[in-house]
């Protein structure tokens, strides 16, 4: 199985500053398609979580251009440029290359 | 727009079953694969059970897998997860999550039902 470890687990930011998340999985994530299926996902405290991007660094419908995915193969980046107030919460990369489909430990996002 | 209901969770005895509905609209549900994914009180997201389009295919995580079964009924726009031999670990919110047809991400979230597990 895939195994996603997420750095750091929490990440005390100040608003207007950037914030970068590290993901990394044990084992490639490009498929045997060429394409490579790591997404992020945001969860708000009592809220499901919502997705963010896809595809290492396609930002969903409706996402704000100050996030952004980067990485290949088994290292990938979420960056948030400018944090506004609305951006705290965790964040989880999870794959969907090879079954089982897993997710990261989280990182939490709180204002400092 | 999507909009995904989870119903059926609550409080069971270790061993007991409990069977999970999530009623999907905005989408045509025939074509999209349909997943649970679970969450533990204060822990982070784990995979759980995932069906095709058509429901032929199924897939489990190896925690559930002979505990679990997945299902659908396309005519109602409906997936169930029934699940028998729970154990206190099983305790979480379950999520009913839409898969993107090519790009394989959980595109569309439920809001959950919390399934407890407890003597």
């Amino acid at each position: 199985d895939i195994v996603m470890t997420q750095t750091p687990l929490s990440s005390p930011v100040t608003l207007g500053q950037p914030a970068s998340i590290s993901c990394r999985s044990s084992q490639s994530l490009v498929h045997s398609d060429g394409n490579t299926y790591l997404s992020w996902l945001h969860q708000r405290p009592g809220q499901p979580p919502r997705l963010l991007i896809y595809k290492i660094s396609k930002r969903f419908s409706g996402v704000p251009d100050r996030f952004s995915g980067s990485g290949a193969g088994t290292d990938f980046t979420l960056k948030i440029s400018r944090v506004e107030a609305e951006d705290v919460g965790v964040y989880y990369c999870t794959q969907a290359t090879q079954f089982p489909w897993s997710f990261g430990q989280g990182t939490k996002v709180e204002v400092k | 727009e999507v909009h995904l209901v989870e119903s059926g969770g609550g409080l069971v005895q270790p061993g007991g079953s409990l069977r999970l509905s999530c009623s999907a609209s905005g989408f045509s549900f025939s074509s999209f694969i349909m997943h649970w994914v679970r969450q533990p009180p204060g822990k982070g997201l784990e995979y759980v059970s995932g069906i095709s389009y058509d429901g032929a295919a199924t897939y489990y995580v190896a925690s559930v897998k002979g505990r679990f079964t997945v299902s659908r009924d396309n005519s109602k726009n409906t997936v169930f997860l029934q699940m028998s031999r729970l154990r206190v670990e099983d305790t979480a919110v379950y999520y009913c999550v839409k898969m993107h047809s090519w790009n394989y991400s959980f595109d569309d979230w439920g809001q959950g039902t919390l399934v407890t597990v407890s003597s």
